[in-house]
């Protein structure tokens, strides 16, 4: 079974400071697809990323970089100099290779970003 | 620009109601999905449907149905709301890719069922 683990519930930071979002994943599947999404307060959940199984490059979009480690089945995301609008409820997702296999979402890590 | 609309920000019902949630998207989406998010839980799947009139389980379906007559939109149905069911509701559509597609999301709908 899949599974997905975001062990911080709740995370505050003041602005400016780098943060690292953590996820744990559990798949039998060798091929899948990690997934971040972003729900700011007006509660519209926004994708951020896909990555798949194959590809352990990390990414860097501006602020956001995500760092992909297989050995560890993490795939953790970090915001570098947090700004008050990156405040949010963010979630890790898991898919398998089928691309009509729903996702299989974390419990979302709650970020606060203090002025 | 993408939209996934659903018919309520806010809902109140009494238990035993039977409720209608509606999700319209304006994507041509083939697949379409309902979540419930509770705090410390994240989301949880519901149902989800892959083309009009077609239908799955997803991890908690019980004390719920759903329709799709239309590819644009999904209805979620409480036959008898309880109050174990006041939660926030997301809809979410994507299309039918080899590979997991990104879900779009409509802001959701909070229910309470009193």
């Amino acid at each position: 079974a899949q599974k997905v683990t975001q062990a911080q519930t709740e995370i505050s930071v003041v602005e400016k400071e780098d943060v690292t979002l953590d996820c744990v994943y559990e798949t039998r599947d060798t091929t899948y697809y990690l997934f971040w999404y972003k729900q700011p307060p007006s509660g519209e959940l926004v994708f951020l990323i896909r990555r798949n199984s194959f590809d352990e490059q990390n990414e860097i979009s501006g602020r956001y970089s995500w760092n992909f480690q297989k050995s560890t089945s993490s795939f953790n995301f970090t915001i570098t100099a947090s700004q008050v609008v990156d405040s949010a409820v963010y979630f890790c997702a898991l898919s398998d290779l089928s691309g009509n296999t729903p996702l299989v979402f974390g419990k979302g890590t709650r970020l606060s970003v203090i002025a | 620009d993408v939209k996934v609309t659903q018919s309520s920000r806010y809902l109140v019902k009494r238990t035993g109601e039977k409720v209608f949630l509606e999700c319209v998207q304006d994507m041509d989406h083939e697949n379409m999905f309902w979540y419930r998010q509770d705090p410390g839980l994240g989301l949880r799947l519901i149902y989800f449907s892959y083309d009009v009139k077609m239908k799955e389980k997803g991890d908690i379906p019980e004390g719920y149905s759903v329709s799709r007559e239309k590819k644009e939109r999904f209805s979620l149905i409480l036959e008898s709301a309880s109050t174990n069911q006041t939660s926030m509701y997301l809809c979410a559509s994507s299309l039918p890719t080899v590979v997991p597609a990104e879900q779009y999301f409509g802001p959701g709908t909070r229910l309470t069922v009193t």
